[in-house]
Formats: structure tokens, sequence, C-alpha cells
């Protein structure tokens, strides 16, 4: 299994450019998360997709951030403009959606490191 | 509110000697709890689970978890540390019974020395 796999792993950009996050949940998986690690709030939950619909996003800081999931195998996470503010490191993960199962394991891609100069 | 904590910023251990990694949970209804470690530039890993059962979970690499309901806890438990066990572990719990959301605890900087 390849896992999430996400691109791009390190970005340094200008303060006022977009950034484009992507993400490829694991083959079969059809519930999708983006998180944000920093150093001041630890691990937020961004938004989450179930079966590519977005269900829970009171977590994106602003209208500045916007998440999309075309399909099963895509998702993006975008920032437009991008301030200093949003240095971070952005996870995607993913899981199995049975109804009534919480207990299902959610698993992590590596990261995409953002610099926001 | 749902919440989940980690009492201790590090914890620092020696090599070969016992370790626990703390955590506590506040949710309505039945809890589902995690653990990860997050190793330097690197992604979370799954460690362990508590669903249902058993109150002792075991899990990778030698590392348990005991579920407390009386106590709302499930810390995270090694008999015998090793250097390479120095990582950042996160407890998360999920709730309800419809696959939503896992939240953190604000993590735990483990240390362990030669």
């Amino acid at each position: 299994d390849a896992g999430v796999i996400q691109s791009p792993r390190h970005e340094v950009t200008e303060m006022g450019q977009e950034v484009t996050l992507r993400c490829k949940p694991i083959s079969g998986h059809n519930s999708l998360f983006w998180y944000r690690q920093t150093m001041m709030r630890g691990l937020e939950l961004l938004i989450y997709f179930n079966n590519n619909v977005p269900i829970d996003d009171s977590g994106m800081p602003e209208d500045r951030f916007s998440a999309k999931m075309p399909n099963a195998s895509f998702s993006t996470l975008k920032i437009q403009p991008s301030e200093p503010r949003d240095s971070a490191v952005y996870f995607c993960a993913s899981s199995h959606k049975l109804m009534g199962v919480s207990g299902n394991t959610i698993y992590f891609g590596e990261g995409s490191w953002l610099t926001v100069v | 509110a749902q919440s989940v904590a980690q009492p201790e910023d590090q914890v620092n251990v020696a090599e070969g000697n016992p370790l626990t990694v703390k955590c506590t949970y506040s949710v309505s209804g039945n809890p589902y709890l995690f653990w990860y470690v997050q190793y330097p530039n690197r992604g979370l890993q799954f460690l362990l689970k508590y669903i249902t059962g058993d109150n002792l979970v075991k899990g990778s690499y030698g590392f348990e978890a005991e579920f407390n309901k009386s106590q709302t806890s499930f810390h995270l438990k090694k008999p015998s540390a090793l250097v390479s066990d120095s990582a950042l572990y996160f407890c998360a719990v999920r709730w309800g019974n419809q696959g939503g959301k896992l939240i953190f605890g604000q993590g735990t900087e483990l240390s362990v020395k030669p």
C-alpha cells in the first residue's frame, strides 16, 4: 500500500502568492482529513470529507483557505493569498468510513512543509 | 466540549526503564482512543487504539496502553524504553458513531537517554 501521498513536501513562497497543496488518499478510503501543525497551536483539524463531501469545515481559519475533493482519489487545500502566519506543516490523512464505526484508524501522509516569507 | 489532554510536555527516561506517557480525555458518549508517534520531519504513525473490549491494548514497537473509564485516561506504556523511542507522542480521540473527526492532545516529547 502506497499510503497517503502529499505534494509538495516543501514549499517556500512569498506573501500574497497562491499555494496549492495536494493529497492522494489511500485507495479504498472514503474519509479524508486536512490537519495543520504549528508549535503554538499543535495539531488542528481544518476540514474533513466523507465520500468527497465536506462534512465539517469549522476548523478552516478564514476565507483565504479552501479545500476541494473532486473525486475519491484527490484533494486540494488552497491558500489565497498566503500570509507568513500560514507557515506550518499541513497533513492530509484518510480512513475507511463505515457507518457506525468511529474506530477506523486514520492514516497520515508525510506532510507539506509550507513557509511563507 | 470534547477534548484530550496530555499533562506532560516532556518525559525523560533512561534506556531500559519503563516509560509512561499520560493522556486524559473528555467526550460525551463512548470514546475511541488512539496513540500516534511522530519522528522529526515525518508524519504521524499509528501505534495503537482502543475501541471496545479488553482495557489493555497492545500495539506496535512493544507499546501498550490501558483504558481506564473511571479516570477517563488512556496512558501509553512500555516496559523497557529504547533510545530509538525518542519522539513526539500524540493521544487522540474520536467519538460518536458516524466516523467523525479525530482531535489531538498537545503532544508529549519523549526523550530516552542511554
